[in-house]
C-alpha cells in the first residue's frame, strides 16, 4: 500500500512566522501535490511537482512556496504566515505515466495561525 | 476547462436508508472519475473509480456508473450505516492535464441510528 506521511497532524504558529509542512511518500511517485481544504470550498491546489526540483503553481499559490530536493519529499512553505492561511493542508502523490490511477493522500495537517 | 459539481450537503439519513449523492462533471478530454471518502480527522481515501464510459465502480456497498451522455457519476448505496458518516468527494483526472485532479466541494453525510 502507498503511504503518504505528513509530519504533523496539528500545528499552531504565529502571524509572520515561516512555517514548513513536510510530506513524504514511500512509493517512488513522480508527482506530488499540496492542497488546502476549507469548508464549502473543497480542495484547492496550491502547488504540484512532476519531478525533483520541478514545481508548478496551482490555483492558489500566493503566500506559499515549495521545495522538492528529493523524490520522496515535498515541502510546503508559508513564507510569512497570516491568519487567512489557517486551514487543513493535504499532501497527495501519484505515479507518473498511468493516468487512470488515483491520487494517494496523507492524513492532513490542521494548521492554525494565531 | 475541467470542473466537478456535486450536490450540496449536509445530508442526514437514517440507518438502512438509500443514499444518492449527485456528481456531474465538465472535461475537455476523456477523464477518469473517482469518489473519495474523508472520515473525521483524516485525509481522503479512494472509495471507487471508473476509467471509461459505462464502467461501474464499486466498493463497500457503494456504486457509481460513469455516464458519458449525462456527464455524471452519481454515488449510491442501498443501505447506509452509521459508520458511513463522512465527507464524500467526487473527482476527475483529465489525461490532457497530466496527473492533475479536479475535486468537487464535498458532501457531508451523517447517518443516524
Amino acid at each position: 500500500d502507498v503511504k503518504v506521511t505528513q509530519s504533523s497532524r496539528y500545528l499552531v504558529k504565529r502571524t509572520g512566522e515561516k512555517v514548513f509542512l513536510e510530506c513524504v511518500q514511500d512509493m517512488d511517485h513522480e508527482n506530488m501535490f499540496w492542497y488546502r481544504q476549507d469548508p464549502g470550498l473543497g480542495l484547492r491546489l496550491i502547488y504540484f511537482s512532476y519531478d525533483v526540483k520541478m514545481k508548478e503553481k496551482g490555483d492558489i499559490p500566493e503566500g506559499y512556496s515549495v521545495s522538492r530536493e528529493k523524490k520522496e519529499r515535498f515541502s510546503l512553505i508559508l513564507e510569512s504566515a497570516s491568519t487567512n492561511q489557517t486551514s487543513m493542508y493535504l499532501c497527495a502523490s501519484i505515479a507518473g505515466g498511468d493516468l487512470h490511477q488515483p491520487q494517494h493522500f496523507g492524513d492532513g495537517t490542521r494548521l492554525s495561525i494565531l | 476547462g475541467n470542473s466537478v459539481t456535486q450536490m450540496e450537503g449536509p445530508v442526514t439519513l437514517s440507518e438502512e436508508a438509500f443514499l444518492t449523492i449527485n456528481c456531474t462533471y465538465t472535461a475537455t478530454g476523456y477523464p477518469s472519475l473517482f469518489w473519495y471518502v474523508q472520515y473525521p480527522g483524516e485525509g481522503l481515501q479512494l472509495l471507487l473509480k471508473a476509467t471509461k464510459a459505462d464502467d461501474k465502480g464499486s466498493n463497500k456497498g457503494f456504486e457509481a456508473t460513469y455516464r458519458k451522455e449525462t456527464t455524471s457519476f452519481h454515488l449510491e448505496k442501498g443501505s447506509v450505516q452509521v459508520s458511513d458518516s463522512a465527507v464524500y468527494f467526487c473527482a476527475l483526472s483529465d489525461p490532457n492535464t497530466g496527473n492533475q485532479f479536479y475535486f468537487g466541494t464535498g458532501t457531508s453525510l451523517t447517518v443516524i441510528p
